[in-house]
């Protein structure tokens, strides 16, 4: 199974500056997510980047994938105090069995 | 309709009890997943099904069972379950495209938060 490894676990900043969370994996991918979640709510997709691909951008967010060094990162420009969240990566190997990483805790100070 | 739903929203039981937690989508997607998520821990799989069929158990306790009825619903049903097994329970659905490519961006429910006693 593949598990993605987050960096940092916590994170802490004031609005205004910009996040970045990092993830590395082991095996071979198809693609990479991105995920977010809310305190004690649901999961939100936020990005799905491809093994094909090294950069991929959505709104304020921009992601990279480098499987020379089995590794992703997650930047979010111009945080907000409603990005507070648990960011998680999803690399997947393919079939059904996602492993969701540990998940960096962003909070954004007001 | 573009989102998950998951009811109840709460749920206590003793450990007695038989309870059941129902998932449901209406987007037509084939596959659909249980997950258990502990406190400051991320999402652990333990149950899909695709087009209805149990297609991955993650050496799962029987003490919950799960069912699919129809490509809409999932349910899980619980019984006889621990203290240990208080969690966020939460069920996503994904497009899958069968045999063709890997099942890619899940839809995540609210999660029903169960507390055993």
């Amino acid at each position: 199974s593949q598990q993605g490894e987050e960096d940092p676990q916590a994170l802490s900043i004031q609005e205004g500056e910009n996040a970045t969370m990092n993830c590395s994996y082991k095996t071979s991918i198809n693609n990479l997510q991105w995920y977010r979640q809310n305190s004690g709510r649901g999961l939100v997709h936020l990005i799905l980047i491809r093994s094909n691909e090294r950069e991929k951008h959505s709104g304020r967010l921009r992601v990279t994938l480098d499987t020379s060094k089995k590794s992703s990162s997650l930047l979010i420009t111009a945080s907000r105090a409603a990005d507070t969240a648990s960011y998680f990566c999803a690399p997947n190997t393919g079939g059904f069995k996602t492993i969701f990483g540990a998940g960096t805790r962003l909070f954004v100070k007001a | 309709d573009t989102e998950v739903t998951q009811t109840p929203k709460h749920l206590v039981m003793g450990m007695t009890n038989k309870k059941s937690l129902k998932c449901e989508q209406h987007m037509g997607h084939r596959a659909m997943y249980w997950y258990k998520q502990k406190a400051k821990k991320p999402p652990e799989l333990m149950f899909v099904y695709s087009y209805e069929k149990l297609s991955i158990n993650e050496s799962v306790p029987s003490r919950f069972s799960p069912e699919c009825p129809n490509s809409s619903l999932l349910n899980l049903h619980l019984h006889a379950l621990q203290p240990e097994d208080s969690a966020l329970y939460l069920c996503a659905s994904s497009p899958e495209r069968e045999g063709l490519f890997p099942p890619e961006t899940q839809y995540f429910g609210p999660g029903t938060r169960l507390l055993v006693l």
